[in-house]
């Protein structure tokens, strides 16, 4: 079975925080994808990485950034929170055909 | 325009009911066709996956995709409680490095 781990279900920061959302799976997938996912807007692509220490922009990366320095684990950075990033973030892992498997999701409050 | 249309619901059926959930994209390029079933805070999981045209049958799901008229279906049969969940259709053109683009979602409450 097809593991993607976040390391956490429940966050809330406040407005100027450093933020970082981890993500690991154990699948020896190529291709990450952080995703955000809000009422009547779906989920929405971030960034996504098809290498170690490689990452592309999404549809909506302005606010945030990334990092993979190992295969398994694949970082997102909120470098100063502010509200409007308050939303629940999913991480997703793909195989070479692209089929996407989601971890559990991280609901963030940033007050 | 969005690139890919989902009525966002809710739908309301009977258990045992056939349910059918749908999208619309507007992307003749799409390829690849899924589905992801969503439980209340939980992360999406893949129910269909299905290239190009045509059906696809897993139990009491059947995934179906009609590329003339763009439109992709998702049908259940003999619906029960536990079906209860946020459907997502998503879809991707050719080639493995291409992002998918997903519906917003139809929420399905199955009642007893």
């Amino acid at each position: 079975d097809v593991k993607v781990t976040q390391s956490s279900r429940y966050l809330v920061k406040r407005t100027g925080e450093k933020v970082f959302l981890e993500c690991v799976q154990d699948m020896d997938h190529e291709n990450m994808f952080w995703y955000r996912q809000d009422p009547g807007l779906g989920l929405r692509l971030i960034y996504f990485s098809y290498d170690v220490k490689m990452k592309e922009k999404g549809d909506i990366p302005e606010g945030y950034s990334v990092s993979r320095e190992k295969k398994e684990r694949f970082s997102l950075i909120l470098e100063s929170a502010s509200t409007n990033q308050t939303s629940m973030y999913l991480c997703a892992s793909s195989t070479v055909a692209n089929i996407q498997y989601f971890g559990a999701g991280t609901r963030l409050s940033v007050l | 325009q969005k690139e890919v249309e989902q009525d966002p619901g809710p739908l309301s059926v009977p258990e045992g009911a056939i349910v059918s959930l749908n999208c619309t994209y507007s992307n003749s390029a799409f390829q690849y066709f899924m589905w992801y079933r969503q439980y209340s805070r939980k992360g999406p999981e893949l129910l269909m996956y299905t290239y190009s045209s045509g059906n696809k049958e897993d139990g009491r799901f059947t995934a179906q995709v009609d590329k003339s008229s763009k439109y992709i279906s998702l049908f259940i049969r003999d619906s029960q409680p536990s079906d209860s969940a946020t459907y997502l259709c998503a879809m991707r053109l050719t080639g493995t490095a291409s992002k998918l683009t997903f519906g917003t979602g139809t929420r399905l409450q199955v009642t007893l």
